[in-house]
C-alpha cells in the first residue's frame, strides 16, 4: 500500500540556517514524488516534483529535493532558510498512470526564529 | 488566472446538520479532487471525479459523504448527519488529469467545517 512518513512534526530553525526535511515513502511501483507548501490561511502550493532522471531536483523558493531509491526517502532541502519559509510542508507520492491520487504525508511545520 | 475556489470558507454546523461544500476548479480541468485535513494529520484523500468516468469514491469515510459534479465543473461536497469528528478543513484540488506528473494539483484554500 502506498503511505508517505513525515517523521518530524515540527522543526525550528534560524533565519540563515540550512533545513532538511525528511520524507519516506512506501510504493509498489515508481512513485512520482512531490512537496507541497501550505502558508498560513493559503492554499498549497507545489515545491517541486520528481519523476526520473536527475535524483537531485529543483524547485522554487530556492528549495530542492533528492530522491533516493536505496532509502525510499526524498527529503527536502534548503541552504539558507528565510522567515517567509515558515510554513507546512507536505511530502506526497503518485502513481505514474492511472491512479491520479495522491498520498500525503502528515506534514511537517516549519517555524523560522530570527 | 482564476484558482481554484471553495465556499464557505469557513462553516459552523450543530451535530446532526447536513451541510454542503462548494469547490468551483479551474476553467479546463477535467480532475477534481477532494480531501480532508484534519488537526495533526495529512491529507486525507475522499474523492476523485475525472471527466465523464465514474468518481473514485474509495476515500469517502462513510455513507454520510457524498459528492457530486455537475456539468463536469463545480463540484459539491455533502455531508449529512455531521459528526464532531467531521470537524476539519475540506480541501479541493483539480488537475488538468494527464497523469499526476504532468498535471500538478491546483488546491483551493479550503472550508473550515466545525461540528459543535
Amino acid at each position: 500500500a502506498q503511505s508517505v512518513t513525515q517523521p518530524d512534526i515540527h522543526i525550528t530553525v534560524s533565519e540563515g540556517a540550512s533545513l532538511e526535511l525528511r520524507c519516506n515513502y512506501s510504493y509498489g511501483a515508481t512513485p512520482y514524488l512531490f512537496w507541497y507548501v501550505q502558508s498560513p490561511g493559503q492554499g498549497l502550493q507545489l515545491l517541486l516534483k520528481y519523476f526520473s532522471g536527475d535524483t537531485l531536483v529543483q524547485g522554487i523558493k530556492g528549495f530542492e529535493a533528492e530522491f533516493k531509491r536505496s532509502q525510499s526517502s526524498f527529503n527536502l532541502r534548503k541552504p539558507s532558510v528565510h522567515w517567509s519559509d515558515a510554513a507546512e510542508y507536505f511530502c506526497a507520492v503518485g502513481g505514474q498512470t492511472g491512479a491520479n491520487n495522491l498520498f500525503f504525508g502528515t506534514g511537517t511545520r516549519l517555524t523560522v526564529i530570527p | 488566472g482564476a484558482g481554484v475556489s471553495q465556499s464557505p470558507s469557513n462553516k459552523v454546523t450543530e451535530k446532526g446538520k447536513d451541510v454542503e461544500l462548494r469547490c468551483d476548479p479551474i476553467s479546463g480541468h477535467t480532475a477534481l479532487y477532494w480531501y480532508r485535513q484534519s488537526l495533526g494529520q495529512g491529507l486525507e484523500f475522499l474523492i476523485y471525479f475525472q471527466g465523464n468516468s465514474a468518481p473514485d469514491k474509495s476515500g469517502l469515510p462513510s455513507d454520510r459523504f457524498s459528492a457530486e459534479r455537475t456539468g463536469g465543473s463545480v463540484s459539491t461536497l455533502t455531508i449529512q448527519r455531521t459528526q464532531q469528528e467531521d470537524s476539519a478543513v475540506y480541501l479541493c484540488a483539480s488537475s488538468l488529469g494527464k497523469g499526476s506528473y504532468n498535471s500538478p494539483l491546483h488546491f483551493g484554500n479550503g472550508t473550515r467545517l466545525t461540528v459543535t
